[in-house]
């Protein structure tokens, strides 16, 4: 059974546009992160959010924790080419993050 | 890429073979950890090690089994292969701290 589901399946947007993307997971948690896939490419990190803190940022990534609705959000500031991947909101309930559960991903596109 | 990898990254196999993946780390991870990625999903975990000889199984460990006999060196093994396991397959390793790095990533197909 999948803890972490993220909505839309599928995003496309214009370069300078904001993207979000949302997860949404079934049990309470310790950390919630979010990693990005480029095609063919083993997964980045990107944010960790543990499960007393509400908001992170990094660069032109904010993402959002609420543990009361059990979902996160993750918002990509004035998108680039670059950005397009597919992005995956990962779950533990224990101490080792490599122990997350994944959802099935985002995929974004962002157009020149 | 926090200096794991994976190999081969390529491999086609014949249905009922053994095959052995290798995925090995210079970062002195205590933790390391084998998952499957297959189209439009995200990844299940097969099989984690939390130590050198300390092994569990995963959500999806069927047909597989590990071995780690050195801190840097994490071995998956399939030891049928069936074409249910055509895959890309995912090595990862971390500190215990919250951030897992993963490798590059082994296509397997089996024919």
């Amino acid at each position: 059974s999948q803890q972490g589901e993220e909505d839309p399946q599928a995003l496309s947007i214009q370069e300078g546009e904001n993207a979000t993307m949302n997860c949404s997971y079934k049990t309470s948690i310790n950390n919630l992160q979010w990693y990005r896939q480029n095609s063919g490419r083993g997964l980045v990190h990107l944010i960790l959010i543990r499960s007393n803190e509400r908001e992170k940022h990094s660069g032109r990534l904010r993402v959002t924790l609420d543990t009361s609705k059990k979902s996160s959000s993750l918002l990509i500031t004035a998108s680039r080419a670059a950005d397009t991947a597919s992005y995956f909101c990962a779950t533990d309930v224990g101490t080792n993050a490599g122990k997350s559960t994944f959802g099935d991903g985002t995929t974004l596109t962002v157009k020149p | 890429d926090a200096g794991i990898t994976q190999s081969p990254r390529h491999k086609v196999t014949e249905t009922g073979t053994p095959v052995t993946l290798r995925c090995h780390q210079t970062e002195n991870h205590r933790y390391m950890y084998w998952y499957r990625q297959d189209p439009g999903h995200g990844l299940r975990l097969i099989h984690y090690s939390y130590g050198v000889k300390d092994t569990d199984k995963g959500e999806v460990s069927d047909g597989y089994s590990v071995s780690r006999s050195k801190t840097e060196d994490f071995l998956l093994t399939l030891e049928s292969a069936t074409s249910s396991q055509t895959s890309v397959y995912f090595c990862a390793s971390e500190t215990g701290q919250g951030e897992a790095f993963f490798g590059q990533g082994t296509r397997l197909t089996v024919v």
